[in-house]
């Protein structure tokens, strides 16, 4: 079955501390993953896609086949990255498949 | 900011009613998306369109019907048969070939 899984439903770090939100994923075929975020009062706008292979607001996600997974990472947190960060999936329909989301509390 | 307007951002509906929320997009998008959102559970897709005049059920469709008549408008009703509506309803779209989506501010519907 197709599945995304963030284990974590709240992370808090201080600022300045590193940041790795987990992402596991479930899929048969050849999987296209992409990280959204909603910052307070904001829409959900896409923050990355493992396709680009970019850095976006200092944060990179390396989709790793083997352990079929997507973590998003941050070396330095900053307070303006609190925020409900949601992992997904696109299937060869294109649909996406989200993940049930985890809250990032970044404390100064 | 144009993009998807999704409105109202707020909706009361009775026990029994039926309800439309409204969803434009001025991006010429092909694709359209209606997702829920209830807390803990993340986004679920109720029903999708890829082009004008089709739309396929999405995983949570019962309760629910679209229509897409226009390229740019795709409304999502939440009938009397959706048994738990209360929820925070948002509308994407995305250009076809597998681009990323584009969301709306959402919907929040509750229950009097």
């Amino acid at each position: 079955a197709q599945r995304v899984t963030q284990p974590e439903k709240l992370l808090s770090v201080f600022k300045g501390a590193p940041v790795e939100l987990k992402c596991n994923y479930s899929y048969s075929g050849s999987p296209e993953l992409f990280w959204y975020v909603q910052y307070s009062r904001q829409r959900l706008q896409l923050l990355l896609r493992h396709i680009s292979r970019e850095s976006i607001k200092g944060f990179t996600a390396d989709l790793n086949k083997g352990e079929t997974s997507f973590h998003l990472k941050k070396p330095f947190a900053q307070e303006e990255d609190s925020a409900m960060y949601y992992c997904a999936l696109r299937d060869n329909t294109d649909k996406l498949i989200f993940g049930t989301g985890t809250r990032l509390q970044v404390f100064p | 900011d144009g993009g998807i307007t999704q409105s109202p951002k707020y909706l009361f509906r009775k026990e029994g009613q039926n309800v439309t929320l409204s969803c434009e997009q001025n991006l010429n998008h092909d694709a359209m998306y209606w997702y829920r959102q209830d807390p803990g559970q993340g986004l679920r897709l109720i029903y999708y369109s890829q082009i004008v005049n089709d739309f396929q059920k999405g995983d949570i469709a019962e309760g629910y019907s679209v229509s897409r008549e226009k390229k740019e408008s795709f409304p999502l009703t939440v009938t009397s048969a959706q048994k738990n509506p209360t929820a925070f309803y948002l509308c994407a779209s995305s250009m076809s070939g597998y681009q990323p989506q584009h969301f709306g501010d959402g919907t929040r519907l509750s229950i009097l």
